[in-house]
């Protein structure tokens, strides 16, 4: 079974700068899926990026980053230009490919909290 | 598009009632996934159904739960005889397809089961 560890249960930030989420997952695949969700104070889960494992580059969208270390297994999220809406609960996610099912396996989440 | 829809949002529910939550998929999605959030903690799967088809209920409890996903009408999660153990968000995310890739799932606004 895949598990996810998100060793920072909170991490704060200035606004306009720079935080940095960790996540290590733990399978035995040599194929997946990737992903950070955000969920705010509304609680609603929304996708902030996705990564496929046989891809070597990191994908980006906007000011969020990965840097995806497949042999480490290790998926950590950047936050460039930090904003107040930014504020949220932030949880790392895996899901196997070509699987019956394709279930998420969630990580234990990062509560970011960004100052004025 | 509209996005996964939830109802209700809040369900309150004495102990040994039954709670019904629905889920209606995004447009085009026909692959619906249920997911517990216990306060505090990730997401944990529960269910993954097609319509008219379960695929995987490896996350379900043995007792008590039941999901439906018929032909027409949103996907239903069913608890019997509630207990204040069921008190969580749960929520429902869709996905296009299955066939051989894997999809990203888009998450409803989750329903906050309480019980009294």
């Amino acid at each position: 079974a895949q598990t996810v560890t998100q060793s920072q249960p909170e991490m704060s930030v200035q606004e306009a700068e720079t935080v940095t989420l960790s996540c290590t997952y733990d399978t035995s695949e040599s194929n997946y899926y990737l992903f950070w969700y955000k969920q705010p104070p509304s609680r609603q889960m929304i996708l902030v990026i996705r990564q496929e494992a046989y891809k070597q580059q990191n994908a980006t969208e906007n000011r969020f980053s990965v840097n995806f270390q497949k042999a480490a297994k290790s998926f950590s999220l950047k936050i460039s230009d930090s904003q107040l809406g930014d504020t949220a609960m932030y949880f790392c996610a895996f899901m196997k490919h070509l699987a019956a099912g394709n279930k998420l396996t969630f990580g234990g989440g990062t509560r970011v909290l960004v100052k004025p | 598009n509209a996005g996964v829809m939830q109802n209700p949002r809040h369900l309150v529910r004495r102990r040994g009632q039954e709670a019904r939550l629905r889920c209606s998929p995004m447009k085009g999605h026909s692959h619906v996934y249920w997911y517990r959030q216990l306060p505090e903690e990730g997401l944990k799967f529960m269910v993954y159904l097609q319509k008219e088809n379960i695929i995987d209920e490896s996350g379900m409890p043995k007792e008590r739960f039941s999901a439906e996903f018929p032909k027409e009408g949103p996907s239903i999660l069913r608890i019997q005889q509630v207990v204040r153990g069921d008190s969580a968000a749960y929520f429902c995310a869709s996905s296009p397809r299955l066939a051989g890739n894997t999809d990203t799932q888009y998450f409803g606004p989750g329903t906050r089961l309480t019980v009294l």
